[in-house]
């Protein structure tokens, strides 16, 4: 059973152009999160998504960050317009849809560069 | 909301020796789940072990375990005959369980576990 898988590994950007990073779950697994370390800190929450709905943006930025989980194919999280401050990795975790489950299955990370 | 707090950016420990990592939060909340995380030079984020708020006894896996202090609202990780291997970063995180949806994990900033050979 592959684990979550995120891609790109590594993604340079200049500033203002758009990044897409893409995450697939484990198998079975129907609940997406993605979280963003920022240099020497901790992982910090962004959306919560399950197949088709958002079921928690609480720590998604207001402008120029959008995140999507389809009927098929993987996560997408987008960031428009990317500015130095955007540089981070962006962690995918996964979980399945049984009530109760608690823990998250995280990838490899996406770490965004912009000049 | 919830926070969680770790109050030691780096510690170092001799190979084969016995190490604790401090982590505290704060949450009003009665049922909740608490880990941690490893996270080595590779970036992969590594879950170490699990806490159930309900359960009083202390969670191990093999030479981690934790101290839970449910009143004192901490939890450390005691690593055991530390290797080398056991070199990271190390997150603590919280999970709500008591919100439908409210599934996210709170982490502290971590600890930079150095091992000693």
């Amino acid at each position: 059973n592959a684990g979550v898988m995120q891609n790109p590994r590594h993604l340079v950007r200049r500033r203002g152009q758009e990044a897409r990073l893409r995450c697939s779950p484990m198998k079975g697994h129907s609940h997406v999160y993605w979280y963003r370390q920022l240099p020497e800190e901790g992982l910090k929450f962004m959306v919560y998504l399950q197949k088709e709905n958002i079921i928690d943006e609480s720590g998604m930025p207001k402008e120029r960050f959008s995140a999507e989980f389809p009927k098929e194919g993987p996560s997408i999280l987008r960031i428009q317009q990317v500015v130095r401050g955007d540089s981070a990795a962006y962690f995918c975790a996964s979980s399945p849809p049984l009530a109760g489950t608690y823990e998250q299955y995280f990838g490899p990370g996406t770490r965004l560069t912009v000049t | 909301a919830q926070t969680v707090t770790q109050s030691q950016p780096e510690m170092s420990v001799q190979e084969a020796e016995t190490v604790t990592l401090s982590c505290t939060y704060d949450t009003s909340e009665s049922d909740y789940y608490l880990f941690w995380y490893k996270q080595p030079p590779s970036r992969q984020m590594i879950l170490v072990i699990r806490q159930e708020a309900y359960k009083q006894q202390n969670a191990t896996e093999n030479r981690f375990s934790v101290n839970f202090q449910k009143a004192a609202k901490s939890f450390s990780l005691k690593i055991s005959d530390s290797q080398l291997g056991d070199a990271a970063m190390y997150f603590c995180a919280y999970r709500s369980v008591s919100n439908f949806g409210n599934e996210k994990l709170t982490f502290g900033t971590g600890t930079r576990l150095t091992i000693i050979p």
